[in-house]
């Protein structure tokens, strides 16, 4: 079974620059996960969605980060524009469901955002 | 809300021996789970174990086993005759039973293993 795939790896910009994220979860999982994971800190939840719909956002900095995820499958993560401080890993992770009982998660390889 | 806390920031071990890992949180809610994830360098995060709040039995998996102290909100890992494949961040995590299931994680624990 594929893991969950994200690109790019890497990625270096200047600030104030766009960058956008891809993460393609693992095949049948209904419930995908964006996390942020700041050097030295554990990953902090940016934004869930259940299929298609947004299930929370809250931490997500909307005046500068957005999300979508299209027919329930591949997701797209968006900073636009970006600050020093968005220098971090960015992880996707799905899960098979959520909200009936726990399903475990499944996290990529993670993007290495560098923002000078 | 959650909080979970590591108070080592790093911890080594030498090869064969065993360690503990320290984990404490804080929650209002009766049902969650705890897990124990495991980051190596190229930072795949991988799942090590998780315990049930309402199983009073400590999961254990192979050469992983936690000390689950539900009244004291305390979930250790303990790694018996450690590897050098265990050197990695170790993050403590938990997620409420109700609702979204959101992953709350601690800062992590760096454990470097001494061959």
């Amino acid at each position: 079974e594929a893991g969950v795939a994200q690109s790019p790896r890497y990625k270096i910009i200047e600030k104030r620059q766009s960058v956008a994220f891809w993460c393609n979860p693992i095949s049948g999982h209904a419930t995908l996960y964006w996390y942020q994971q700041i050097l030295g800190q554990g990953p902090k939840l940016l934004i869930q969605f259940q299929n298609n719909g947004v299930v929370d956002d809250s931490q997500l900095p909307k005046d500068r980060f957005s999300a979508e995820r299209l027919k329930g499958v591949d997701s797209t993560l968006k900073i636009q524009p970006a600050k020093l401080e968005d220098s971090a890993v960015y992880l996707c992770a799905s899960s098979l469901i959520a909200g009936v009982h726990w399903g475990e998660q499944f996290f990529g390889p993670g993007t290495r955002l560098t923002v000078l | 809300a959650q909080t979970v806390t590591q108070s080592q920031p790093e911890m080594s071990v030498q090869e064969a021996e065993t360690v503990t890992l320290s984990c404490t949180y804080d929650t209002s809610e009766s049902d969650y789970y705890l897990f124990w994830y495991k980051q190596p360098p190229s930072r795949q995060m991988i799942l090590v174990i998780r315990q049930e709040a309402y199983k009073q039995q400590n999961a254990t998996e192979n050469r992983f086993s936690v000390n689950f102290q539900k009244a004291a909100k305390s979930f250790s890992l303990k790694i018996s005759d450690s590897q050098l494949g265990d050197a990695a961040m170790y993050f403590c995590a938990m997620a409420s039973g109700a609702g979204s299931y959101q992953l709350t994680f601690g800062k992590g624990t760096k454990l470097s293993v001494i061959p």
